[in-house]
């Protein structure tokens, strides 16, 4: 069974557009999160969130946002996508804040 | 930043030697974790060590940890083809895992 799984493995689109990346984890993790890793694998955290607590980097566009349906997923929304946004994005969920698991990522391609 | 440095940023060994990566970090930490991310995939946890522990082994890993120094080590022994991957240190912290910018290790066979 997959522990943490995103929807689209790929997203290529124009610049200017709103897409969204789904998250879900069926671990029972109290805390999800998204990460950024750019061209040179550095990783970034972009959101944390902890029961119904979201904490952002203040570094995040507000054009990001992440949405929380239920304890189990953590999307992320974003808006107007610009040729900056295109990276990997990476979904992971923890018990507290503990070890991680990190989804497949997302590959995401603004034109 | 309280972004953790790695060390080297590459390292390219024969199969069978060691590979020894270092990390080191700015601030108060909870704990130190490792991640391996092979190309094109996820990152997957390797171990965790907590900052009142020096050492912890798992398998063909080793870890260590030196808070006064503020730096950790992994070490790989008899390392194998499968193990050529990016390997990442992180921090735990209140809003999230802080990563190092990695370590790209090249097993040659």
């Amino acid at each position: 069974d997959t522990a943490v799984s995103q929807t689209p493995k790929y997203l290529v689109t124009q610049m200017g557009n709103d897409k969204s990346i789904k998250c879900e984890q069926n671990l029972g993790h109290d805390t999800m999160y998204w990460y950024k890793q750019d061209s040179k694998k550095f990783l970034k955290i972009m959101f944390s969130y902890n029961n119904k607590e979201l904490i952002i980097n203040e570094t995040v566009p507000n054009r990001f946002s992440p949405k929380s349906p239920d304890k189990a997923h953590l999307n992320l929304h974003i808006n107007s996508l610009e040729l900056g946004d295109s990276a990997v994005y990476f979904c992971a969920s923890s018990q507290g804040y503990r070890d991680a698991f990190f989804g497949p990522g997302t590959r995401l391609t603004v034109l | 930043s309280q972004q953790g440095e790695e060390d080297p940023q590459a390292l390219s060994i024969q199969e069978g030697e060691n590979a020894t990566m270092n990390c080191s970090y700015k601030t108060s930490i909870n704990n130190l974790q490792w991640y391996r991310q092979n190309s094109g995939r996820g990152l997957v946890h390797l171990i965790l060590i907590r900052s009142n522990e020096r050492e912890k082994h798992s398998g063909r890993l080793r870890v260590t940890l030196d808070t006064s120094k503020k730096s950790s080590s992994l070490l790989i022994t008899a390392s194998r083809a499968a193990d050529t991957a990016s390997y990442f240190c992180a921090f735990g912290g209140a809003d999230g895992l802080t990563f190092g910018k990695g370590t790209h290790l090249i097993i040659q066979p």
